[in-house]
């Protein structure tokens, strides 16, 4: 069954510093993995997905995440922390339901804060 | 047009009430979905559409029950709720073209408390 693992229910950083948030999967299958963040009182919005092919992958508001399968690893970075990055993000590995569907199992999140 | 809507934003209910939840895309997407995320929690599923083929979380109580009118509706009706399903509910779509690889796309919630 896969699942994932957030290391760190909170993260603060200084605006302008690195953001690193962990994620780690357990899967029997090559996984999908996605990172989706929520703003307050809001829905979830897709930052970035690793499917195939690059490991490396580049989603918006200038995150990236690189797919490392020797450490079953997934970890979201952006350089340079903006205010505006404050908000919880979420890991999520995609599993197969009822069949043939898609089913997104979440992490249990990461609260980010950003300090001016 | 990315966007997934849901309504109502806001809803109070008593545990004797009857309410829907609706939520609509027109992004020609041929799966739907209803998530619950309760307060510092991940959403967890509850029930996907695809092609008006309707999977159950069997986890899900039965007070809760999905109707999807056509490929671009789905309602979620409420009945004899407890506090214990105050959340927020969200809904989600996506093509279904490669079901494991696909994006979800989420609409922003209906936040609901029972009272």
């Amino acid at each position: 069954a896969q699942s994932v693992t957030q290391l760190g229910s909170h993260v603060s950083v200084s605006e302008g510093a690195l953001v690193l948030l962990r994620c780690n999967y357990s899967s029997s299958v090559p996984p999908y993995l996605f990172w989706y963040v929520q703003y307050p009182n809001q829905g979830l919005q897709l930052l970035l997905k690793y499917t195939t092919g690059a490991t490396l992958v580049k989603g918006i508001n200038g995150f990236e995440a690189e797919f490392k399968k020797s450490e079953t690893s997934f970890h979201l970075t952006k350089p340079s922390a903006h205010m505006s990055d404050a908000a919880e993000y979420f890991c999520a590995v995609s599993a197969e339901y009822g069949g043939s569907q898609g089913n997104l199992i979440f992490g249990k999140g990461t609260k980010l804060s950003v300090k001016p | 047009d990315t966007e997934v809507t849901q309504t109502p934003k806001h809803l109070v209910m008593g545990m004797t009430n009857k309410k829907s939840l609706k939520c609509e895309q027109h992004m020609g997407h041929r799966a739907m979905y209803w998530y619950k995320q309760k307060a510092k929690k991940p959403p967890e599923l509850m029930f996907v559409y695809s092609y008006e083929k309707l999977s159950i979380n069997e986890s899900v109580p039965s007070r809760f029950s999905p109707e999807c009118p056509n490929s671009s509706l789905l309602n979620l009706h409420l009945h004899a709720l407890q506090p214990e399903d105050s959340a927020l509910y969200l809904c989600a779509s996506s093509p279904y073209e490669a079901p494991l690889q696909e994006t979800q796309y989420f609409g922003p919630g209906t936040r609901l408390l029972v009272l």
